[in-house]
């Protein structure tokens, strides 16, 4: 098992809500990436975050944003949560240097949008 | 952007026999092209990998082969058994390490 982990497991929301979901990276690792996981689905890649910095994004919009912390945790917050919204919500860190691609999972939070 | 699509969705295999999974690409700037496997309610894993300098790459039973002409890359899994059973996703990263992109999974139900 990676070191990644994800807080909290699940959680239900309502309609319009907010939420912050919160992903500690494995030691070392800098390099922090979001993803939405629909049932059935593959993960969306949503952003990444390199030291404190957004440092790419996918094709989700604005009320997904994150922060990248000195110690490398990350959080993801959505504003205005939609019933699309319920998925499985994956980070994954990677380390520095030549292997940078290589993204270790944390378990994911599951987020039930009511 | 990228797009990856991932065939197929679902394949069914007896014990002891191979399965392929196939996926392909759009943007031929994509230079790592990683493998996950995925149980049911736990996270993704990484299987194997290459790199878009390298055609094929082995490990045990598992191998990847990747055509960059046609842009696309295949999973091959070897004398399959049932706890080869999940779902299995391909993905791209962009040339830039900053953005991935995964199929749709495909789920492989090894009988025994």
């Amino acid at each position: 098992e990676t070191g990644v982990t994800q807080s909290p497991t699940h959680l239900i929301k309502t309609r319009g809500q907010q939420v912050t979901l919160r992903c500690s990276s494995q030691s070392g690792h800098n390099t922090v990436s979001w993803y939405q996981q629909a049932l059935g689905q593959g993960p969306q890649f949503i952003f990444q975050y390199y030291r404190e910095e957004e440092n790419g994004r996918g094709n989700f919009p604005p009320r997904f944003s994150g922060l990248q912390f000195p110690n490398y945790s990350s959080e993801l917050n959505v504003n205005a949560l939609e019933l699309d919204d319920s998925a499985l919500y994956l980070c994954a860190s990677s380390l520095p240097g030549l292997r940078a691609e290589t993204q270790y999972f944390g378990p994911g939070t599951r987020l039930l949008v009511l | 952007g990228e797009n990856v699509e991932q065939h197929p969705s679902t394949l069914s295999v007896q014990e002891g026999d191979s399965a392929v999974i196939k996926c392909t690409y759009s943007d031929s700037a994509s230079n790592y092209f990683p493998w996950y496997k995925q149980e049911l309610g736990k996270r993704p894993q990484l299987i194997i990998d290459i790199r878009s300098n390298v055609g094929e790459k082995k490990d045990q039973r598992i191998a990847v082969t990747l055509n960059k002409t046609a842009k696309h890359f295949s999973l091959h899994i070897t004398e399959t058994q049932p706890e080869d059973s999940a779902v299995y996703f391909c993905a791209a990263m962009s040339d830039n390490f900053n953005k991935f992109y995964f199929g749709s999974g495909t789920k492989l139900n090894v009988k025994p």
